[in-house]
């Protein structure tokens, strides 16, 4: 079965400070995607990355950025967090190619920033 | 750009029984996959059932069906003989048929939550 993990089920950080979530697969995917889930919003896609050290924004990339050193793990990053960031924060993972579309999710990471 | 709508926030369904959840979607692609997506509480959200919008055929994964209306752009999930474990929230999704970049995202709505009652 594939594995997604993240770093932590639950974060609370202040306003201001750096804060990194990791994601971590196990079934060597190529694609890897950061989403935010919001109550009446759904899951909105933040970024994403087809391959080691590529990337590309999703719908909402502002205050955010990504890094994936390595195939398996995809970090996400808030630069300085704030309050407007506070949410469940999903990975995903998926194969590359026709009809290999399937997204496998990870637990997800509640974070709150006072 | 995609639009996925989901106008059922809640519903509720006694074990045993059947229920539908609706979902419509905007595009104006021709070809692209459709997705239900279920996470119950606090645990991973796994797929539920999907579909490519080039087969007529509606997709089934044993109790699970949908209803793929591609002129309409509408695709219910019809879940039978509900069960407790039934509960939770569920995603519907597309996804362009297309392998370039963010062209390979989901577009979720916005959720069902599924309550299933005794």
């Amino acid at each position: 079965d594939v594995k997604v993990t993240q770093s932590s089920r639950y974060l609370v950080k202040r306003t201001g400070e750096k804060v990194f979530l990791e994601c971590v697969q196990d079934m060597d995917h190529e694609n890897m995607f950061w989403y935010r889930q919001d109550p009446g919003l759904g899951l909105r896609l933040i970024y994403f990355s087809y391959d080691v050290k590529m990337k590309e924004k999703g719908d909402i990339p502002e205050g955010y950025s990504v890094s994936r050193e390595k195939k398996e793990r995809f970090s996400l990053i808030l630069e300085s967090a704030s309050t407007n960031q506070t949410s469940m924060y999903l990975c995903a993972s998926s194969l590359w190619g026709q009809g290999q579309d399937t997204q496998y999710f990870g637990p997800g990471t509640r974070l709150t920033v006072l | 750009a995609q639009t996925v709508t989901q106008s059922q926030p809640e519903m509720s369904v006694q074990e045993a029984e059947t229920v539908t959840l609706s979902c419509t979607y905007d595009t104006s692609e021709s070809d692209y996959y459709l997705f239900w997506y279920k996470q119950p509480p606090s645990r991973q959200m796994i797929l539920v059932i999907r579909q490519e919008a080039y087969k007529q055929q509606n997709a089934t994964e044993n109790r699970f069906s949908v209803n793929f209306q591609k002129a309409a752009k509408s695709f219910s999930l019809k879940i039978s003989d509900s069960q407790l474990g039934d509960a939770a929230m569920y995603f519907c999704a597309y996804r362009s048929a297309y392998y370039t970049g963010t062209a390979s995202k989901l577009t979720f709505g916005t959720g069902t939550r599924l309550q299933v009652t005794l």
